[in-house]
């Protein structure tokens, strides 16, 4: 399997403009995460998906923030819109079951100008 | 939120010498893990303690918890310059939820 795939893994913006940020967990997982990675803040849980449905989203700071899980294979992250603060680098981790090790993405490095 | 204490926030060693960083939490916990990030990549899964474990082993990692410390160290046994990475520790802060901490930058200087 080719692991945890995002896309893109740069993306350079300007404020107010939309971001959407692309992941395609290992098939066969149920479990999806949507994290942000900061320096001030850490490692972050934005969102957490169980057999493609939102489970907790309380993570995403603010509405400007909107994830999807259409199907079992493909997930978005959108910020609409963008701003400066909003400069990270965003992870996205699949596991097996809710429990069970996750597997991480080699993430997307977001700067907003 | 961030559980998970590491310390200390950086170290830096020669190569071939053992590492050691410690992680400590503030609540009960079923399991703690200790990932892996290289710089600019994702973070990689090394090992996972069960609250009813003492130690564990995985070819140069020893693991140890202490929950009536609650706190855990990974050992790296003699170290490689691919070592050179940020260690997180991750407790399980519900069934889904994981809580991490702020990370170890480990150097390897060769």
């Amino acid at each position: 399997d080719a692991g945890v795939i995002q896309s893109p893994r740069h993306e350079v913006t300007e404020m107010g403009q939309e971001v959407t940020l692309r992941c395609k967990p290992i098939s066969g997982h149920n479990s999806l995460f949507w994290y942000r990675q900061t320096m001030m803040r850490g490692l972050e849980l934005l969102i957490y998906f169980n057999n493609n449905v939102p489970i907790d989203d309380s993570g995403m700071p603010e509405d400007r923030f909107s994830a999807k899980m259409p199907n079992a294979s493909f997930s978005t992250l959108k910020i609409q819109p963008s701003e400066p603060r909003d400069s990270a680098v965003y992870f996205c981790a699949s596991s097996l079951g809710s429990e069970d090790t996750q597997y991480f993405g080699p993430g997307t490095r977001l700067t907003v100008l | 939120s961030q559980q998970g204490e590491e310390d200390p926030q950086a170290l830096s060693i020669q190569e071939g010498e053992n590492a050691t960083m410690n992680c400590s939490y503030k609540t009960s916990i079923n399991n703690l893990q200790w990932y892996r990030q290289n710089s600019g990549r994702g973070l990689v899964h090394l090992i996972l303690i069960r609250s009813n474990e003492r130690e564990k082993h995985s070819g140069r990692l020893r693991v140890t918890l202490d929950t009536s410390k609650k706190s855990s160290s990974l050992l790296i046994t003699a170290s490689r310059a691919a070592d050179t990475a940020s260690y997180f520790c991750a407790t399980d802060a519900s069934n889904y939820q994981l809580i991490w901490g702020a990370g170890t930058k480990l150097i390897i200087k060769p």
